[in-house]
């Protein structure tokens, strides 16, 4: 089976740095995904590592290391519409799309 | 707007009943994957198709069903309703369905389903 793991609650305040890691467990690894989803609204695509490395995207980051089956999703200048919960992903083991979610980082950012 | 649709956007029911949530994917997304979100059970991967056909199967039970009919639109049928499948039910759509890519799926605002 497939299992991600990610702290429940981050908490930042404006302006400020945060990084929620993830680690997974899977027997086919096809890269790692985030999204994020405000309360009430739907899960949004933010960034995807199929590679060792850092991919950047405004002010939001992703790493990747797989020899560690860990990731983190970096995002800086935090600003309170920050405030949401980040679900990191893999896809199916056979490498098909479909995604196991971890339980979800609740992200609080207080002025 | 992810410019996947889904309706209604809410429904209320009774056990025991039978209900169909609607999903129409991004312009010229072949895949369309069905989630479920409950406060217990997080997000979940239900089922997937691509151009019509069943591509992989999650947890899904045996009471629920989908298909993804020729104009790519897919429906999930929830049958037998019990009050534990009272859950926001989100589909998404993809370009493809496997290989390598940018891995994006693409969330509809969701169905949320209250069983009484």
């Amino acid at each position: 089976g497939q299992s991600l793991e990610q702290p429940s609650e981050v908490t930042a305040v404006e302006g400020a740095i945060v990084q929620i890691n993830c680690t997974y467990q899977t027997s086919g690894f096809y890269g790692l995904s985030w999204y994020q989803q405000h309360d009430g609204g739907a899960p949004t695509f933010l960034s995807y590592n199929a590679l060792d490395g850092l991919e950047e995207t405004g002010r939001f980051s992703s790493f990747l290391s797989r020899s560690d089956s860990y990731g983190y999703l970096l995002l800086q200048e935090l600003q309170m519409k920050d405030s949401a919960s980040y679900f990191c992903a893999v896809r199916d083991p056979t490498g098909r799309r479909a995604l196991t979610f971890g339980s979800g980082t609740r992200l609080q950012v207080q002025p | 707007d992810s410019g996947v649709t889904q309706t209604p956007k809410h429904l209320i029911t009774a056990t025991g009943q039978r209900v169909t949530l609607r999903c129409s994917p991004r312009s010229g997304d072949l895949s369309v994957y069905w989630y479920q979100q409950s406060l217990d059970q997080g997000l979940q991967f239900l089922i997937q198709y691509y151009n019509g056909e069943e591509r992989a199967k999650g947890n899904i039970l045996e009471r629920f069903s989908a298909q993804q009919f020729p104009d790519l639109h897919s429906e999930l049928n929830l049958s037998s309703l019990e009050l534990g499948d009272s859950a926001l039910y989100f589909c998404a759509s993809s370009a493809g369905t496997s290989g390598p890519s940018t891995d994006t799926q693409y969330f509809g605002p969701g169905t949320r389903l209250t069983v009484l």
